[in-house]
């Protein structure tokens, strides 16, 4: 089993609504979790970071839960703008590593 | 626009070439990354440098060789690749590791690669 796992997707969002995926992990992997976002053909920038339970930071809600061991992306009134792979990761402080998801994709349409 | 910048943005080199990729960082970060992506995959992390000394080598073939001349700038030398090494070389950098935001990497816009 991998340390990070998502769904690949895509998901097929229609504008203004509302999209949620999650990120599933292994018992070892990670203490604290990251999302990214990477557009086509461009390099992955970070969306938000999750530390304890959960984060919210303008549409984008994020939520940890240790004791099922998976992270939740929400993403509300969905934009065009918005469609891209959603990385999910796991930092390991035994290593200082990074562990990404194989990257949900996400498509809004009009 | 980034604050990693990466040079060059495309190479295309044959299996007898050798070339160098280049990466640099003015924001004071101490710890240097490369990242391999292939088309619908994830990053897959090749080395990471920290304070200028090799950290972290995934068990990177040696055609690949990174180097670190100071705090700003990370190379990583190709020499004799085969045509499945073809992807986007990604640097980043973050400010420390396992301190600060240990999660928060700063990504250049990549080095696309062929190897024909």
């Amino acid at each position: 089993r991998k340390e990070v796992e998502q769904d690949p997707g895509p998901f097929n969002v229609p504008e203004g609504a509302t999209v949620a995926f999650n990120c599933t992990y292994s018992n070892s992997a990670s203490q604290s979790f990251f999302w990214y976002r990477q557009d086509c053909r461009k390099e992955p920038k970070l969306l938000m970071s999750v530390y304890s339970s959960g984060n919210e930071d303008g549409r984008f809600t994020a939520q940890l839960n240790r004791a099922s061991q998976y992270i939740s992306l929400l993403i509300r009134d969905s934009k065009l703008s918005d469609s891209a792979t959603y990385l999910c990761v796991g930092f390991k402080a035994a290593g200082n590593k990074l562990t990404f998801g194989g990257g949900t994709r996400v498509l809004v349409k009009p | 626009d980034t604050e990693v910048t990466q040079t060059p943005k495309h190479l295309v080199m044959g299996m007898t070439n050798k070339k160098s990729l280049k990466c640099e960082q003015h924001m004071g970060h101490r710890a240097m990354y490369w990242y391999k992506q292939k088309a619908k995959k994830p990053p897959e992390l090749m080395f990471v440098y920290s304070y200028e000394k090799l950290s972290i080598n995934e068990s990177v073939p040696s055609r690949f060789s990174p180097e670190c001349p100071n705090s700003s700038l990370l190379n990583l030398h190709l020499h004799a690749l085969q045509p499945e090494d073809s992807a986007l070389y990604l640097c980043a950098s973050s400010q420390d590791l396992g301190t600060g935001n240990p999660g928060e990497l700063f990504f250049g816009e990549g080095s696309r690669l062929t190897v024909l």
